[in-house]
């Protein structure tokens, strides 16, 4: 079967960095997203990596390892508007997204 | 650009009763739309794709009777929860991709339906 494993919830302080990991296993490879999610809101696209390597974007970068079915999400400098559910996806042979359950990113000051 | 937007935001209604839902593309032409709906510190569970002009294919145990998803045309998909009770309480999400960007979904801000 597919499936996508993510930490359920993380906690990290105000102006630090935090790293949120996410293992898949797909019937085929077309690509990771990272989606960040406020409580009552709808998802709001951050990253997309296809190839193997490190994507940066301001205080968020993302990395890729195919071979090894990992993806992390990285966030520096943490500010509390950063508090949010984080959502793991990957794009299969079919193009159809299958979604991790997502991790709960709780920022204290 | 690629803003997707949904109506209505919110909705109450009484058990037994119908909803609809809409899904539009406001700057560009939506090849495929799907809907979504998420249960409370709950992932999103894909309900159904849709291409305009032909009929949606549903995932599996999504009943397609219940949940009516009409896409009439590039900008616009409808979803219809039929005879609405209280499981179906729930918030629905409708994204959308263009032929140029295929890889990549985007979101409308979603509908939080409650049935009483």
């Amino acid at each position: 079967g597919q499936n996508i494993d993510q930490p359920t919830e993380m906690t990290a302080t105000e102006g630090a960095i935090v790293q949120i990991n996410c293992t898949y296993q797909t019937s085929g490879f077309n690509g990771l997203f990272w989606y960040q999610q406020h409580a009552g809101e709808a998802p709001t696209f951050l990253s997309y990596n296809v190839l193997d390597g490190l994507e940066e974007k301001g205080r968020f970068s993302s990395f890729l390892s195919r071979s090894k079915g990992y993806s992390y999400l990285l966030l520096k400098e943490l500010q509390m508007k950063d508090s949010a559910s984080y959502l793991c996806a990957v794009t299969d042979s079919n193009y159809q997204l299958i979604w991790g359950a997502g991790t709960k990113l709780i920022i204290k000051p | 650009g690629a803003v997707v937007s949904q109506h209505p935001s919110r909705v109450i209604c009484k058990s037994g009763t119908s909803v609809k839902i809409e899904c539009r593309s406001l700057d560009f032409q939506a090849t495929t739309m799907f809907w979504y709906r998420q249960f409370p510190k709950k992932s999103l569970m894909l309900m159904a794709t849709s291409n305009e002009g032909s009929k949606a294919t549903y995932e599996q145990g999504v009943e397609k009777d219940k949940f009516l998803i009409n896409h009439a045309s590039l900008t616009l998909s409808t979803l219809t929860v039929t005879s609405a009770h209280p499981e179906d309480s729930s918030f629905y999400i409708c994204s959308a991709t263009t032929s140029g960007r295929a890889y990549e979904q985007f979101f409308g801000p979603g509908t939080r339906l409650t049935v009483l």
